[in-house]
């Protein structure tokens, strides 16, 4: 079936590095742009990165820019997050999520299940 | 970015229940208004897209209205199931997509 299944979070200092992993199947992966999002604990939901489908594209948040590097590799079904110099507000869960509709960057009907990342001294 | 105003934060609703939460947006989406479900522990769910659509598979006592800035969803008839949290996302104004703060709803 559909699945996207998160892996990497850890529990990290601050100024440390992490890399999230995303192994999307039972779809055609290459087709779609995919996106990670994150929820601090108790909080709401935030969009932090987005790839297009073929990689030409991406996109961070402004609260992550030029920290995070969202990166795919289609031929593995496999989406990447590369997180830098990680501050204690970037502590939450991550979420790999895909769009409806493929080559859209629009309402998310495939999440997985989610990864924890923690930055604390 | 767009901001997502949701109201009311929270609520509390018995079962039969006939309920509505309401999105702000900062400025005009159209119709670029998604709604999700999350339980706790829980990765979010799609209910409904581009404002008045049932994503497929939800129940049918869910549903969506609104264009421009204000928008609504209604839960007719409240489930057990039903109680959650439930967010409005813009995606408008991508790809700097934004979520409504979420809407607490409790027994």
């Amino acid at each position: 079936q559909v699945q996207l299944v998160e892996s990497g979070g850890a529990l990290v200092k601050p100024g440390g590095s992490l890399r999230l992993s995303c192994a999307a199947s039972g779809f055609k992966f290459n087709d779609y742009y995919m996106s990670w999002l994150r929820q601090a604990p108790g909080k709401g939901l935030e969009w932090v990165s987005y790839i297009s489908s073929r990689s030409s594209s991406s996109h961070n948040a402004d609260s992550v820019k030029g920290r995070f590097t969202i990166s795919r590799d289609n031929a593995k079904n496999l989406l990447y997050l590369q997180m830098d110099d990680l501050r204690v507000e970037d502590t939450g869960i991550y979420y790999c999520a895909r769009p409806q509709q493929p080559l859209t960057h629009d309402a998310f009907d495939i999440w997985g299940q989610g990864t924890t990342v923690t930055v604390s001294s | 970015d767009i901001q997502m105003t949701q109201s009311p934060s929270s609520l509390s609703a018995s079962v039969g229940d006939r309920v509505t939460i309401t999105c702000r947006a900062s400025q005009n989406v159209y119709s670029y208004l998604n709604w999700y479900l999350q339980k706790p522990g829980r990765a979010p769910k799609l209910l409904i897209y581009g404002a008045s659509n049932l994503q497929s598979g939800v129940p049918s006592r869910f549903s969506g209205s609104g264009s421009g800035t204000d928008f609504t969803l209604t839960i007719h008839s409240l489930q057990p199931e039903d109680f959650a949290t439930y967010f409005c996302q813009q995606s408008y104004s991508t790809p700097s997509i934004t979520f409504g703060q979420g809407t607490r709803l409790e027994i």
